[in-house]
C-alpha cells in the first residue's frame, strides 16, 4: 500500500524566505508526482506535475525534484511572499493501485 | 475555460438522515473522481469514473455511499444514512484521462450534528 508522508507539517517563515517543502513515498513504482495548493475552504490546485521520467519540473517560483528511487521529492519556493500561505500537498499516482495518493499536506505560512 | 463546479457548498444535517452532492465537470473531461478530505488528512479518493463506468470504487462505503455518473457527464454522490464520522470536506475532480492532472472543484463541506 503506498504511503506519502510529508515534513514538516507546518512551517511558518519571514516574507522573502526561500524555503523547500518535502515528501517521501514508500512504493517508488509511480506514474507521476504532483504538488497542489489548497487555500482555506477552497478546492486544490495543481502547481507541478513530474512525471517519473524526469528529475524536475519548475514553474515561475517554484521548482520541484523527484527522486524516484530514493522515494523522495522537494518543493523549493525561491522568495516567498504572504500570498504563498496555503497547504501544500503531494501526492503520487501509481505504485500498487492505480490512483492518486495524497500526503497530509505542509500548512505554510509567510508573514510580512 | 469553466472549472469543476460543485453544489452545495456547505451542508449540515443529523445523523441518519440522508444527503446528496452534485459535480459538473470540465467539459470534455472523462475521468470524474470523488474524493473524501476529513480535516487534517489529505484527499481520500472514493470512487473513480471513466465517462459513465466505474474504474475504482474500492475505498468507497458502499452500505451507504453510492455515485453513479448518468450519461458519462454529471455525477453524484449520495449518503444514507450519514454518521458522524462522515464529517468532511467532499472534494470532485476530473482529468481529460487517468493519468493526466486532475482539476479540483471548491468542494462541499458537510458536518452532520
Amino acid at each position: 500500500k503506498q504511503e506519502v508522508t510529508q515534513i514538516p507539517a507546518a512551517l511558518s517563515v519571514p516574507e522573502g524566505e526561500n524555503l523547500v517543502l518535502n515528501c517521501s513515498f514508500t512504493d517508488s513504482a509511480i506514474y507521476n508526482l504532483q504538488w497542489f495548493r489548497q487555500d482555506p475552504g477552497k478546492g486544490l490546485t495543481s502547481l507541478l506535475l513530474i512525471q517519473s521520467s524526469q528529475r524536475e519540473q519548475t514553474s515561475g517560483r517554484l521548482n520541484a525534484s523527484l527522486d524516484k528511487s530514493s522515494g523522495r521529492s522537494t518543493l523549493y519556493i525561491a522568495a516567498s511572499q504572504p500570498g504563498d500561505s496555503a497547504t501544500y500537498l503531494c501526492a503520487v499516482y501509481g505504485g500498487s493501485n492505480y490512483k492518486l495518493t495524497f500526503g497530509k499536506g505542509t500548512l505554510l505560512t509567510v508573514n510580512p | 475555460e469553466a472549472g469543476v463546479a460543485q453544489s452545495p457548498r456547505y451542508k449540515i444535517i443529523e445523523k441518519r438522515q440522508s444527503v446528496a452532492f452534485w459535480c459538473n465537470p470540465i467539459s470534455g473531461h472523462a475521468t470524474l473522481y470523488w474524493y473524501q478530505q476529513i480535516l487534517g488528512q489529505g484527499p481520500k479518493l472514493l470512487i473513480q469514473f471513466q465517462n459513465n463506468g466505474v474504474v475504482d470504487d474500492s475505498q468507497l462505503p458502499k452500505d451507504r455511499f453510492s455515485a453513479e455518473r448518468l450519461k458519462g457527464v454529471d455525477s453524484t454522490l449520495k449518503i444514507q444514512p450519514a454518521k458522524l464520522e462522515d464529517s468532511a470536506v467532499y472534494l470532485c475532480a476530473s482529468s481529460l484521462g487517468h493519468q493526466e492532472t486532475q482539476y479540483f472543484g471548491p468542494g462541499t463541506r458537510l458536518l452532520v450534528l
